[in-house]
């Protein structure tokens, strides 16, 4: 079984500042490890993806994360915090690329 | 990019009706597609797995009967929620794994559905 848990179900930073949302996984099989972010009322777009190739994954709009295999982790993390970036955001893992096991969700606000 | 689209957006329906969600891979073909649930500021929650021209594999707690899910054909998944509730109300959202490229997959942009 598979499975994500996501500390801090709300993350608040400055703008400008950095931003990191934690994710730690289960799983008996190499990973495929996703964040994705939703804003209020649509559906999800991709950030970035593992998928057993470089460990350091960049994705858009500024943001990366680090597979760490020996601390099961996956943070996501942006240098500079932007208005913009306040949404939530998932972490998923999946095996195989197949269905997908989701967090519980981070929602990440933005300090003027 | 691929585009995965789910319609309707919103639906508002009566309790005890049957409503209808498309889930469709416009540019590609989906060797499989997924069905989750989201409740209002939580997670999503996997429903189902749908691979074409078979049965839909649902997960633990589905009610298959309740949920029914067509796989038709390659580009196109629906769910039709049967005998709706107001406790059905939640927002649906599809993904479609691309058979090329990778296998990646894509989600659609949700469905709201209101039982009222």
């Amino acid at each position: 079984a598979q499975s994500v848990t996501q500390l801090g179900s709300h993350v608040s930073v400055s703008e400008g500042a950095l931003v990191l949302l934690r994710c730690n996984y289960s799983s008996s099989v190499p990973p495929y490890l996703f964040w994705y972010v939703q804003y209020p009322n649509q559906g999800l777009q991709l950030l970035l993806k593992y998928t057993s190739a470089a460990t350091l994954v960049k994705g858009i709009n500024g943001f990366e994360a680090e597979f760490k295999k020996s601390e099961t982790s996956f943070h996501l993390t942006k240098p500079s915090a932007h208005m913009s970036d306040a949404a939530e955001y998932f972490c998923a893992v999946s095996s195989n690329n197949n269905d997908m096991r989701f967090g519980a969700g981070t929602r990440l606000t933005v300090k003027p | 990019g691929a585009v995965v689209s789910q319609h309707p957006s919103w639906v508002i329906c009566k309790s005890g009706t049957s409503v209808k969600i498309e889930c469709r891979s416009l540019d590609f073909q989906a060797t499989t597609m997924f069905w989750y649930r989201q409740f209002p500021k939580q997670s999503l929650m996997l429903m189902a797995t749908s691979n074409e021209g078979s049965k839909a594999t649902y997960e633990q707690g589905v009610e298959k009967d309740k949920f029914l899910i067509n796989h038709a054909s390659l580009t196109l998944s629906t769910l039709t929620v049967t005998s709706a509730h107001p406790e059905d109300s939640s927002f649906y959202i599809c993904s479609a794994r691309r058979g090329d490229s990778g296998n990646t997959i894509y989600f659609g942009e949700g469905s709201w559905l209101t039982v009222v």
